[in-house]
């Protein structure tokens, strides 16, 4: 079972770059990682997925180094809206289906 | 597309009753995973049902128990309440669910509180 460790909380500046790094040393050969951010009240919604090197989309960036061992989650000039729980994920290959272990995530909050 | 349907979105119960949430998930989707998310717990599996067959299961009483239809809508049963049940209950859904690399599509999920 891959745990991941991550930032409790971060704050940050509307336009600032913010980055997030999640640790999981102990990431499976087949493991992919995503990020998932949450509103309060509502359920999370995912943000990118990576399995090596660099992903990036219109939302946000994700950095995955050789060894796979962490990864950070890169949100370029954030805003208010940004302001949300920000989780780390990687499978559980142990069993076959959905049974992602969701860590304490990372409050983000993002400051005018 | 429509996306995942939780009913109801407020519950509020007393100890001892019981209660069913539901979950419809996205067209197509196949698996569907619940989670309970609170304060000092975070966001915990409960059980993923595929083909109207619990897949997974998590680390919780027998108490809590689902189940899934042949049109992938589920629901989640709780029997004899405790207080310690108040949570957001979280459905998800995806395609087969069988891989890491697929999306989760998470519902709003139904806040139940148990007094």
């Amino acid at each position: 079972l891959a745990k991941t460790t991550q930032p409790i909380s971060m704050d940050s500046y509307e336009g600032q770059e913010v980055n997030i790094t999640c640790s999981h040393n102990n990431i499976a050969t087949n493991d992919y990682i995503t990020w998932y951010q949450q509103f309060p009240s509502q359920g999370p919604r995912f943000i990118i997925q990576g399995y090596k090197t660099k992903v990036t989309n219109e939302v946000a960036s994700l950095f995955i180094p050789a060894d796979r061992k962490s990864s950070t989650l890169s949100l370029p000039r954030v805003s208010l809206s940004d302001t949300a729980v920000y989780y780390c994920l990687v499978g559980d290959k142990s069993n076959a289906g959905n049974m992602l272990t969701f860590g304490g995530g990372t409050r983000l909050m993002v400051k005018p | 597309k429509a996306g995942v349907t939780q009913t109801p979105r407020y519950l509020i119960k007393t100890r001892g009753q019981q209660v069913t949430l539901s979950c419809s998930p996205i067209s197509g989707h196949r698996s569907v995973s619940w989670y309970q998310q609170t304060p000092g717990q975070g966001l915990q599996f409960l059980f993923e049902y595929f083909s109207e067959t619990q897949r997974n299961k998590g680390n919780f009483p027998g108490r809590f128990s689902g189940r899934q239809f042949s049109n992938s809508r589920s629901e989640m049963n709780v029997s004899t309440l405790e207080l310690g049940d108040s949570a957001l209950y979280l459905c998800a859904s995806s395609f087969q669910g069988a891989a890491t690399n697929e999306k989760l599509f998470f519902g709003s999920g139904t806040q139940l509180s148990v007094l």
